[in-house]
């Protein structure tokens, strides 16, 4: 069975710094894929970045990048610059084996302060 | 159009009541899921289907079912809706596509059971 652990409910941010949002992963599939995901208030599932457990180079989208630890089994999100538009619950989630479905973590909640 | 439909988008029913779900996707995916989202819980599989005839159950697929009319729709049925199944749910698809597996999520229906 696969696991996502998220252990911050909630952090805050000052507008234009950076942050990191946490995640560890349990698995036992030797390929799996791991995901950041962004839900504002609207409801709306939001792909940020996906990283690859056989990539070499940590993921970046813009503003998100990935920092990868596979020994440690980390998939924390670095958000760089944050912006106001930024406010909202992010999920982790991992995706391996067979059936290719999501786990997903239970989320933190993001507040950027202005 | 959205490439996941789902509706309705917002439901209030009464305990007891049959309520269905719709999903359809103009992706083209194989695979289709159903998710349920309460606060602090992140998402939770319900059911996913590979194909039309490859229905899955999740891990909380009690007092639900689903339907593959096709391989563009996936429905959700509650056959006897109970309050704790309000929730906020998702349909979503994937296939594999490059580096990313290509999930992509509906908008989300929003529903109430009173």
């Amino acid at each position: 069975a696969q696991k996502i652990t998220q252990t911050q409910p909630g952090m805050f941010v000052q507008e234009k710094e950076a942050v990191t949002l946490d995640c560890t992963y349990d698995t036992s599939d030797p390929s799996y894929g791991l995901f950041w995901y962004k839900q504002p208030s609207s409801g709306e599932m939001i792909f940020l970045i996906y990283q690859g457990s056989y990539d070499q180079q940590n993921a970046t989208e813009g503003r998100y990048s990935l920092n990868f630890q596979k020994a440690r089994k980390s998939a924390n999100l670095v958000i760089s610059a944050s912006q106001l538009g930024d406010s909202a619950m992010y999920f982790c989630a991992i995706s391996g084996g067979s059936n290719y479905k999501l786990t997903f973590g239970k989320g933190t909640l993001l507040t950027v302060n202005p | 159009d959205a490439d996941v439909t789902q509706t309705p988008r917002n439901r209030i029913t009464k305990t007891g009541k049959r309520i269905m779900l719709e999903c359809s996707q103009t992706k083209g995916h194989d695979r289709m899921y159903w998710y349920r989202q309460d606060p602090g819980l992140g998402l939770r599989l319900i059911y996913y289907s590979f194909d039309v005839k490859d229905i899955n159950k999740g891990e909380i697929s009690d007092g639900y079912s689903v339907s593959r009319q096709a391989q563009a729709k996936f429905s959700l049925s509650l056959e006897s809706a109970i309050p704790n199944q309000t929730a906020l749910y998702f349909c979503a698809t994937s296939d594999r596509d490059r580096n990313n597996y290509g999930y992509t999520f509906g908008s989300g229906t929003r529903l109430t059971v009173v």
